[in-house]
């Protein structure tokens, strides 16, 4: 298996711009998790899925950001408009918890630098 | 907030001393797991330890968990170089919910 695929790796844009960032799961698993790492806040989870359906969003730091899962395959976090402090690095990961495994993959990671 | 609360925050060590870190907690857990992260890559899964076990081990890896103090602690033994890295706990929540909350994580630095 591939593992959790991100992309891209790198983004750099403009203030003001929207950004997409985007996740391929590991395929079979039933969680997808998205992150957000920073120095000063650490690792924070922004939002995650089961099944495709948003479980808890109350980590999104406020209406420019949204997350979408249109299949257990993709998933795809926007940042709209971007802002300087937007600048981070962006996880994504996924589990198989149908079975009671729990512990998460991560994918390599976006970092993001909004400029 | 933060659920875990790891300590040190940094520890630097000779290679083939042991490290320990310790992470602290506030709520009920179903699991507490480990994550190691190397610089600039993805967080990987190195251990879990359910919330009815007090111990547990993996190769050099030895996990300890103390439900009554919402503590565990993580002790690689021999270590070397390669496992210069940050450490973070992550707790599981009681209501099952796949959701982790991860601590700030420790950095260990193994000088050769």
């Amino acid at each position: 298996d591939a593992g959790v695929i991100q992309s891209p790796r790198h983004e750099v844009t403009e203030m003001g711009q929207e950004v997409t960032l985007r996740c391929k799961p590991i395929s079979g698993h039933d969680y997808l998790f998205w992150y957000r790492q920073t120095m000063m806040r650490g690792l924070e989870l922004l939002i995650y899925f089961n099944n495709n359906v948003p479980i808890d969003d109350s980590g999104m730091p406020e209406d420019r950001f949204s997350a979408k899962m249109p299949n257990a395959s993709f998933s795809t976090l926007k940042i709209q408009p971007s802002e300087p402090r937007d600048s981070a690095v962006y996880f994504c990961a996924s589990s198989l918890n149908s079975g009671r495994s729990y512990e998460q993959y991560f994918g390599p990671g976006t970092r993001l630098t909004v400029t | 907030s933060q659920q875990g609360e790891e300590d040190p925050q940094a520890l630097s060590i000779q290679e083939g001393e042991n490290a320990t870190m310790n992470c602290s907690y506030k709520t009920s857990i179903n699991n507490l797991q480990w994550y190691r992260q190397n610089s600039g890559r993805g967080l990987v899964h190195l251990i879990l330890i359910r919330s009815n076990e007090r111990e547990k081990h993996s190769g050099r890896l030895r996990v300890t968990l103390d439900t009554s103090k919402k503590s565990s602690s993580l002790l690689i033994t021999a270590s070397r170089a390669a496992d210069t890295a940050s450490y973070f706990c992550a707790t599981g929540g009681s209501s099952n919910t796949g959701k982790l909350i991860f601590g700030q994580g420790t950095t260990l630095q193994v000088k050769p």
